[in-house]
């Protein structure tokens, strides 16, 4: 069976800091994987997403980054945290051609 | 412009009794909706779908139903139960395999 892995779970970090979170998936091959922001009391926003290796899309401008190098492996990264970009970060993928996006656990970014 | 609207932020059932979540979607090229299910600090799970060539999709005590002609689906619960009480997103895509497009979520709180 599928699963979906993201790390850390928590992370606290200081403005101006850099960022890095993972993404990995089992059990499938070239999934389609996208990176969520959920806000505070907000809905889910799509931030990137990815058809294959080396391939991005952004979806809106900001201060994040993400890369994909290897075929389940999705990095949601940032050169220098703002405050705003507090949040709970949400990792997902679905299988080829098909709607359906499984989700992972997430990560609870702090921005002080 | 949100494509995807949830309108009610909040709904409180007793237990036992239906709970009905709404969504409103505006764009007509959205030909395939889904339902998650939201606990605090966890990602999303998928709960129920429906393609836009049925009206009707049952699953155990979830029905999703969709009203192409008013843009509009619904997610019923019978009969509640207090471990329902989560944050419920409905979402929409345009085509296989595509992005989804998420509502603002609605809490919904079964009481005992």
């Amino acid at each position: 069976s599928q699963t979906i892995h993201q790390w850390p779970a928590t992370l606290v970090q200081p403005v101006g800091s850099p960022l890095s979170l993972e993404c990995t998936v089992e059990g499938t091959s070239n999934p389609n994987l996208y990176w969520y922001r959920q806000a505070a009391g907000r809905g889910l926003q799509l931030l990137f997403y990815s058809v294959g290796i080396g391939q991005i899309s952004s979806e809106v401008p900001q201060n994040l980054s993400a890369s994909r190098p290897q075929d389940r492996q999705f990095i949601l990264s940032s050169k220098k945290l703002l405050l705003s970009d507090s949040g709970f970060y949400l990792c997902a993928w679905s299988g080829l051609g098909t709607d359906t996006q499984y989700f992972g656990p997430g990560t609870r970014l702090t921005v002080l | 412009d949100q494509q995807v609207k949830q309108n009610s932020p909040s709904l409180s059932v007793q237990e036992g009794r239906i709970s009905i979540l709404n969504c409103d979607y505006t764009n007509s090229m959205f030909d395939y909706f889904l339902w998650y299910k939201k606990y605090p600090a966890e990602g999303p799970t998928f709960l129920i779908s429906i393609s836009s060539i049925k009206d009707k999709n049952e699953d155990g005590r979830f029905t999703v139903f969709l009203n192409k002609s008013a843009k509009h689906l619904s997610l019923h619960i019978v009969p509640s139960q207090p471990g329902d009480s989560a944050v419920y997103f409905c979402a929409a895509s345009a085509h296989r395999g595509g992005k989804l497009i998420f509502g603002q979520g609605t809490e919904l709180s079964v009481k005992p």
